[in-house]
């Protein structure tokens, strides 16, 4: 079975740091590109970002709301994937999902999600 | 970025009725569209990908259709399981960028 469990998440003072981390089984991990998504308090969903696999040199995407200011790595030994944001805003107040990102015909789906982690970024 | 607008942004039915959510990209997207669910508190579930073909285990009263620009979901007897919010999202080009959701409500 298939899973995906974030976790990391808590307050953080704008200006503060915080990473996420997203632990997966049931898959071999190591093949799979992987995303972030996140959706803030009674919104819709944002993409955030992306991390490939070794066979695309580990390449990383990201949306320019976060660009410059959050990282996404991956450790294949451990299945995991992390997310460090740096310089926290409040617009980054969310849930924090990781997706398993599946390719077909061209087309990026999301198969797989996390149940979520929340970022509350606050004075 | 492709924009991606949703229609309506909620719309109250009956268990059994016909609904029809669409969608449509601001650029052509051929067919690089996907359906989800989302459920209060929960992560998305992906209903359909590549516009029209429906993931292993989701129930075949729900479909989709188009390319292009525009879109629709079908969800054709409404089940009491079946009330949530429905995104779609494009990956055409980075970002992807999803539609600002439509919200299934009992009426």
């Amino acid at each position: 079975e298939v899973q995906l469990v974030e976790s990391g998440g808590g307050l953080v003072q704008p200006g503060g740091s915080l990473s996420l981390s997203c632990a997966a089984s049931g898959f071999t991990f190591s093949d799979h590109y992987m995303d972030w998504v996140r959706q803030a308090p009674g919104k819709g969903l944002e993409w955030v970002g992306r991390i490939r696999n070794k066979a695309s040199s580990f390449t990383t995407q990201y949306a320019a709301s976060v660009k410059g200011r959050f990282t996404i790595s991956r450790d294949d030994s451990k299945s995991s994937l992390l997310l460090q944001m740096n310089s926290l805003i409040t617009e980054d107040t969310a849930v924090y999902y990781c997706a398993r990102a599946i390719l077909r015909a061209g087309a990026t789906t999301f198969d797989f999600w996390g149940q979520g982690a929340l970022v509350t970024v606050s004075s | 970025d492709i924009q991606m607008t949703q229609s309506p942004s909620s719309v109250s039915a009956s268990v059994g009725d016909r609904v029809t959510i669409t969608c449509r990209a601001s650029q052509s997207i051929n067919s690089w569209l996907a359906w989800y669910q989302q459920k209060p508190g929960k992560a998305p579930k992906l209903l359909i990908y590549t516009a029209s073909s429906l993931q292993s285990g989701v129930p075949s009263r729900f479909s989709g259709s188009g390319s292009g620009t525009d879109f629709t979901l079908t969800i054709s007897s409404l089940q009491p399981e079946d009330f949530a919010t429905y995104y779609c999202q494009q990956s055409k080009s980075f970002p992807l960028t999803f539609g600002g959701g439509t919200k299934v409500e009992i009426k």
